[in-house]
């Protein structure tokens, strides 16, 4: 089984609107952390944000917040007001604390438009 | 510039042929993983070291990939007898260790390797 997934292949955005990614997890680890990663054209990967499994309040990072529903096992990345340069990839992770690994989704493809 | 480094930023080999890359992480950072990327997928975990100690390998990964960290600073990452089916960016990334077991990875640039 997939231990993320993320459904949205391409993402359209007015600019100076919200939008959301999707991104689904899997594991049976209590503790685990969650990760959304930025990936333009370029291709260096850069670092949004970060959830803890037990952390109780969504994480914010200025535009960047995490919409974490544990039952669902489901943590969405908001972007608030879209700029032109969020046109990128978008990667979820996830890192269980019993192991090392970084799991990735597909990621999302996301174009703002102007 | 203190963020982590990868040499080359590109390869082109033919098959068969042996490649090494290089990466230096952020001097603090005791943890660095090395990925590999095709197009349109994420990063795929290839191996992990704490120091200079391999602590995991990808079960997918061949034979013919060996790595290394010596002293605990850079890496190297080895590919032997390059296929077609190697052609990727292979990322690199360190992190240090924080509280409550929260870390994440930064990045290196990328080797982008095209075997022909």
């Amino acid at each position: 089984a997939q231990k993320i997934t993320q459904t949205q292949p391409g993402m359209f955005v007015q600019e100076k609107e919200a939008v959301t990614l999707d991104c689904t997890y899997d594991t049976s680890d209590p503790s685990y952390g969650l990760f959304w990663y930025k990936q333009p054209s370029s291709g260096e990967m850069i670092f949004l944000i970060y959830q803890g499994s037990y952390d109780q309040q969504n994480a914010t990072e200025g535009r960047y917040s995490l919409n974490f529903q544990k039952a669902r096992k489901s943590a969405n990345l908001v972007i608030s007001a879209s700029q032109l340069g969020d046109s990128a990839m978008y990667f979820c992770a996830m890192r269980e604390v019993t192991g090392n690994q970084f799991y990735f989704g597909t990621g999302t493809s996301l174009t703002v438009i102007p | 510039d203190t963020g982590v480094s990868q040499d080359p930023r590109h390869k082109i080999t033919k098959r068969g042929q042996n490649v090494t890359f290089r990466c230096d992480p952020i001097s603090e950072h005791n943890r660095l993983y090395w990925y590999r990327q095709t197009l349109g997928q994420g990063p795929e975990f290839l191996t992990y070291f704490q120091n200079e100690a391999q602590l995991e390998k990808s079960r997918l990964l061949s034979d013919r990939f060996s790595a290394e960290r010596p002293k605990g600073s850079f890496s190297t990452l080895e590919i032997q007898r390059t296929e077609q089916g190697d052609s990727a960016m292979y990322l690199c990334a360190s992190s240090p260790r924080l509280a409550g077991g929260q870390y994440e990875q930064y990045f290196g640039p990328g080797t982008r390797l095209t075997v022909t």
